[in-house]
């Protein structure tokens, strides 16, 4: 069974720029998180989605950021104008419902903003 | 503010040791606590988890000791081996809310 998987790998941008990161969920996961570690920090929860409604999305930054997810199946986070602060590996995870405690996390994409 | 507090940020033990790491949290409405592993280039994967209603809980080399009254956990790893060199976070979980709160990670390196 494939993972969770992300791309790109890694994005270096300019500020003011914007970038579309995406994730591709385990196939049947309905659960589907956006996390964000930025230099060295904590991991940070940034929203969740229950299929394709946002069942929480009290971890966004503010409005530069954007995440949906069409037909409940993979995701996509936009960050538009990206800025320095918005540097940092941003993770997807997801789980089977019911099971928010097991999430199964991507490899996570490496985002700069110079 | 930050709602799980993780020490050490780094931590160096010989191939054998007992490397523990320790963490602390403040929301009592934290009803699951697991520990995740991470490699390099890899995202985090779930180690082992406690539920707040045991004190201890063994998965192969790896221990969790829970202290619910301290509200304190550590994660402990017996015959520590240079594969088990990685970052570690602690997480906390509630049912109610669905998101993992995570610890500031620790960097564990095993020297052979």
């Amino acid at each position: 069974e494939a993972g969770v998987t992300q791309f790109p790998s890694h994005s270096v941008i300019e500020k003011g720029q914007t970038v579309t990161l995406r994730c591709d969920p385990i196939s049947g996961h309905d659960n589907l998180y956006w996390y964000r570690r930025v230099m060295g920090k904590e991991i940070k929860f940034l929203l969740h989605f229950v299929k394709e409604s946002k069942q929480d999305e009290s971890g966004m930054p503010n409005n530069r950021f954007l995440a949906e997810r069409t037909g409940g199946t993979y995701s996509t986070l936009k960050v538009q104008p990206a800025e320095l602060e918005d540097s940092g590996v941003y993770f997807c995870a997801s789980s089977t419902p019911g099971r928010g405690n097991e999430q199964f996390f991507g490899p996570g994409t490496r985002l700069t903003v110079l | 503010q930050q709602q799980v507090k993780q020490s050490p940020q780094s931590l160096i033990v010989q191939k054998g040791g007992i490397p523990i790491i320790n963490c602390a949290y403040e929301n009592t409405a934290f009803d699951y606590f697991p520990w995740y592993q991470q490699f390099p280039g890899k995202g985090p994967a779930l180690l082992i988890a406690i539920r707040p209603d045991v004190s201890e809980k063994k998965e192969g080399r790896f221990t969790i000791s829970f202290n619910k009254s301290a509200k304190q956990f550590s994660l402990h790893i017996m015959d520590s081996q240079p594969g088990d060199s990685a970052t570690y976070f602690c997480a906390a979980y509630s049912f109610g809310n669905e998101k993992l709160t995570f610890g500031t990670g620790t960097r564990l390196t095993i020297i052979p």
